[in-house]
């Protein structure tokens, strides 16, 4: 079935390394969300993008949608041991009625 | 605070048990959903509803079925439980979704189901 893939599975980062998750898909997305998730925890909302070439920033984190609408990133500048946790994105395939989660980013952080 | 409140946060059944998984929230959420969580898995959708009385089957049904007698209740089902289907079990709502635009789900905490 259509799949929006997410790379890499693992991350493993000194605190104060940047972090970068990645999401692809083969067809056209109308959007992007990424969640994240805690240890332990449920995906907790974080943002969406629309737009082709859409950029977002809450404090530390950016997210990226792509030109082309098929892909999307998210950046965290200097890591802190809060930011530990899966995040995941989630597009809608154009035309189609539900979200596709990515299998997800697990991000341990050594302090 | 709004909240998506699932039943139980740990369930064990037997093998052949008709398990109950319930879900509420009070947002007034049109969708709900139910997904199961697995390692290396991620999130994969077992069923959801976009109004009362109305049911989607997701991308694993398989051995799953669900109610929504009224808009905030949602209720997955397995007929008879089995080991295989021993996971975690989120459910999820979120208002009906635009043309292009989706409003963010928002997450239960989880039913994790050990079938014995």
């Amino acid at each position: 079935g259509q799949q929006v893939m997410q790379i890499p599975q693992y991350q493993h980062v000194q605190e104060g390394e940047d972090f970068t998750t990645y999401c692809n898909s083969s067809t056209t997305l109308s959007n992007i969300q990424w969640y994240k998730q805690r240890p332990g925890g449920h995906p907790v909302f974080l943002i969406q993008l629309v737009k082709s070439g859409e950029v977002k920033k809450q404090k530390r984190l950016t997210f990226q949608f792509g030109e082309a609408k098929k892909n999307s990133s998210l950046h965290i500048t200097a890591t802190q041991t809060t930011d530990v946790g899966t995040y995941f994105c989630a597009g809608r395939i154009q035309g189609a009625q539900k979200l596709v989660f990515g299998q997800g980013t697990r991000l341990t952080i050594n302090p | 605070d709004v909240k998506v409140t699932q039943s139980s946060r740990y369930l064990v059944k037997r093998t052949g048990e008709k398990v109950f998984l319930e879900c509420v929230q009070d947002m007034d959420h049109e969708n709900m959903f139910w997904y199961r969580q697995d390692p290396g898995l991620g999130l994969r959708l077992i069923y959801f509803s976009y109004d009362v009385k109305m049911k989607e089957k997701g991308d694993i049904p398989e051995g799953y079925s669900v109610s929504r007698e009224k808009k905030e209740r949602f209720s997955l089902i397995l007929e008879s439980a089995s080991t295989n289907q021993t996971s975690m079990y989120l459910c999820a709502s979120s208002f009906v979704q635009g043309l292009t635009f989706d409003y963010g789900y928002t997450f239960g905490s989880g039913t994790r189901l050990t079938v014995v």
